[in-house]
């Protein structure tokens, strides 16, 4: 299976703020397709988690231009400025190139 | 609106089985992959499984932990995905999500235990 392995575990932030979100797999992500199938996901309080970020770098619909999603092949980065109230939770990054579909252990973030 | 409402989840025995379903409106269901995924409470989600859609014959796969006891499928005239968990063990307990790829069902609880 493909590891994920996000870094830090938790993150303290000033509203504001910003900050970044580590992700690395174990193995390349890249498809035999060409695509990357790295995405970011936010899980607020009691919540589902919702889509942020898909094939590395795409935001989802109606999430704001504060979230921007790099990387390539292992490593890969959730970046987010001007932190706001609604951004806290725990951010999980998932790869869905190779079966099984594996994510990452979460960060979560909090306000300092 | 995309909506994905997950049912039957509930308290069951070690050994007992279990069907959800997810109930998915406001898009073209034979279009999407449908996964499952589970969530133990405090962890990171785990993916299940998966069943391809239309275009890939509804295939499906799965992750090896769950393999050979539970099975994904789906009713694409009443656009639900189902999933039926057999020889259920404590482990297992966990909030489930149906998903299409971009959105997540609000989840249902499933409490293994005797």
């Amino acid at each position: 299976d493909v590891v994920m392995t996000q870094t830090p575990v938790s993150l303290s932030v000033s509203l504001g703020g910003q900050v970044s979100i580590s992700c690395r797999s174990s193995q390349s992500l890249v498809h035999n397709n060409g695509n990357t199938y790295l995405s970011w996901y936010l899980q607020k309080p009691g919540q589902s988690p919702q889509l942020l970020i898909y094939k590395v770098s795409n935001r989802f619909s109606g999430i704001s231009d504060r979230f921007s999603g790099s990387g390539s092949g292992t490593d890969f980065t959730l970046k987010i400025s001007r932190v706001e109230p609604d951004d806290l939770g725990v951010y999980y990054c998932g790869q869905g190139t190779q079966y099984p579909w594996t994510f990452g252990g979460g960060t979560k973030l909090e306000l300092k | 609106e995309v909506k994905l409402l997950e049912s039957g989840g509930g308290l069951v025995q070690p050994g007992g089985s279990l069907r959800l379903s997810c109930a998915a409106s406001g898009f073209t269901f034979t279009d999407f992959y449908m996964s499952w995924i589970r969530q133990p409470p405090g962890k990171a989600p785990e993916w299940l499984g998966v069943i391809r859609n239309k275009a890939n014959g509804y295939t499906t796969e799965y992750n090896p932990s769950v393999k050979g006891r539970f099975t994904i499928s789906r009713d694409n005239t009443q656009n639900i995905l189902y999933l039926q968990m057999n020889t259920l063990r404590a482990e297992d307990t966990a909030i489930y999500y149906c998903y299409n790829n971009y959105y997540w069902g609000q989840g249902v609880m499933v409490t293994v235990s005797s």
